[in-house]
């Protein structure tokens, strides 16, 4: 079985702009959550998408932004980029919700805000 | 909330030596407990987890972990450590339906 996908793998993005990034999960898996990762702050929980609705939320602000497909392919939008947001965006899907299945990760989308 | 804390943010083995890297977790009922294991620039990889039931969990790698629940800790081991066992480890709790990572731990391998 192919694994998470995630695209893109790396992105610049200048203050100010939007990026939209995609996850693929592994096919039959139901649920998808995003995570930030930064040296800072660590690993941090964004969202949970299942079956095409958010579930879960993690404290961010409403700059930070996703979705859920029928197929369950995700995005994530992250709006007026700010130097803070670079981080590495991470992806983990599981069957079904998070907190009752184990979540396998992508390898995430790394993105620089200039 | 639940939290997570491996207080060891980097250690240093000799390859061949063994390993245990600290994990305590909090939270008021019975935990999902995880390690995984991020090579650099990659993705998170499941090493093990713990739902219920034999407290002494087998993963990959050769690496194994114990839940004690009366010390609310889940460290992971390893008997002897390969120079491919250099990575960052996390530590994961599941509660109020989501997943919390602690900070992580730098593991280096020198010869």
């Amino acid at each position: 079985k192919a694994g998470v996908t995630q695209t893109p793998r790396y992105l610049i993005k200048t203050r100010g702009q939007q990026v939209t990034l995609s996850c693929s999960p592994i096919s039959g898996h139901r649920s998808v959550s995003w995570y930030q990762q930064t040296p800072g702050q660590g690993l941090q929980f964004l969202f949970e998408y299942f079956s095409e609705t958010q579930r879960n939320k993690g404290n961010f602000p409403g700059r930070f932004s996703g979705r859920q497909f029928s197929n369950s392919r995700s995005e994530m939008n992250v709006s007026t980029l700010e130097l803070g947001d670079s981080a590495l965006y991470l992806c983990a899907s599981s069957l079904g919700r998070q907190y009752q299945e184990t979540q396998y990760f992508g390898p995430g989308t790394r993105l620089l805000v200039l | 909330a639940q939290s997570v804390t491996q207080p060891d943010i980097h250690i240093t083995v000799s390859e061949g030596a063994s390993l245990e890297l600290r994990c305590n977790y909090s939270y008021g009922a019975t935990p999902y407990l995880f390690w995984y294991v991020q090579s650099p620039g990659q993705g998170l990889q499941l090493l093990l987890k713990y739902f219920s039931g034999d407290t002494l969990v087998q993963g990959i790698k050769g690496f194994e972990a114990e839940f004690k629940r009366s010390q609310s800790s889940f460290n992971l081991r390893k008997p002897s450590v390969h120079w491919s066992d250099a990575a960052e480890y996390f530590c994961a709790v599941v509660g109020n339906e989501k997943l919390t990572f602690g900070t992580g731990t730098r593991l280096t391998i020198i010869p």
